[in-house]
């Protein structure tokens, strides 16, 4: 079956740490997406790419980094420059072509908890 | 910059009953893609509905269905027959072009009670 796989469902960083959140899809979507997730915040754009070895910095992207070698992965770096990283992170993925199926396809999400 | 707003921040229903979630947005823009997700406890996030806003009539998706006012700027849901496993966080969101990212709301958490 077509999907998007997040992994790990949980991570801890130590302060100073960087740590890469891995996110992989088989479903032949062009763009990808990074979302994050903080109570009473919605989902906030971190980073986003269209076409392989090209991104775009969302909205809060300050910390993070990104990279799309192959088109079916998009992992994303919480780097020790992000003072407040614990949250919730949601990868995402769609089809940018003609037909129906329009709108994002989710990861189940990784928990990330700095100690 | 176009933005989204649910102005419900916590909802609560009994089972069985109708309810409706509201939604506003702001663009300038003629067409667009709206849609809702639903967050349940898993936190896994799920397609619940999607509107073309070329398209007049109103999406329908089983029990889901939305009222769409493109000169409100509207895009309520509505949800029938309310079951225990609709208790979810519900995101109403936008997007401008098929290759564009998607603005969310902020949420509404909905609670169906027994």
């Amino acid at each position: 079956d077509g999907g998007i796989t997040q992994s790990p469902k949980y991570l801890f960083r130590k302060e100073g740490q960087n740590v890469t959140l891995s996110c992989e899809q088989n479903l032949n979507h062009d763009a990808m997406y990074w979302y994050r997730q903080d109570p009473g915040q919605g989902l906030r754009l971190i980073y986003y790419s269209q076409i392989v070895n090209d991104f775009q910095k969302g909205d809060i992207a300050e910390g993070y980094s990104v990279s799309r070698e192959k088109k079916e992965s998009f992992p994303l770096t919480v780097t020790s420059a992000q003072k407040n990283p614990t949250a919730f992170y949601l990868c995402a993925s769609s089809n940018t072509w003609t037909g129906t199926d329009y709108g994002y396809t989710f990861g189940s999400g990784t928990r990330l908890t700095v100690v | 910059a176009q933005t989204v707003t649910q102005s419900q921040p916590e909802m609560s229903v009994q089972e069985a009953e109708t309810v409706t979630l509201s939604c506003t947005y702001d663009t300038s823009e003629s067409n667009y893609y709206l849609f809702w997700y639903k967050q349940p406890p898993s936190r896994q996030m799920i397609l619940v509905i999607r509107q073309e806003a070329y398209k007049q009539q109103n999406a329908t998706e089983n029990r889901f269905s939305v009222n769409f006012q493109k000169a409100a700027k509207s895009f309520s849901l509505k949800i029938s027959d309310s079951q225990l496993g609709d208790t979810a966080m519900y995101f109403c969101a936008f997007m401008l072009g098929r290759d564009d990212k998607i603005i969310f709301g902020k949420g509404t958490r909905l609670h169906i009670l027994p």
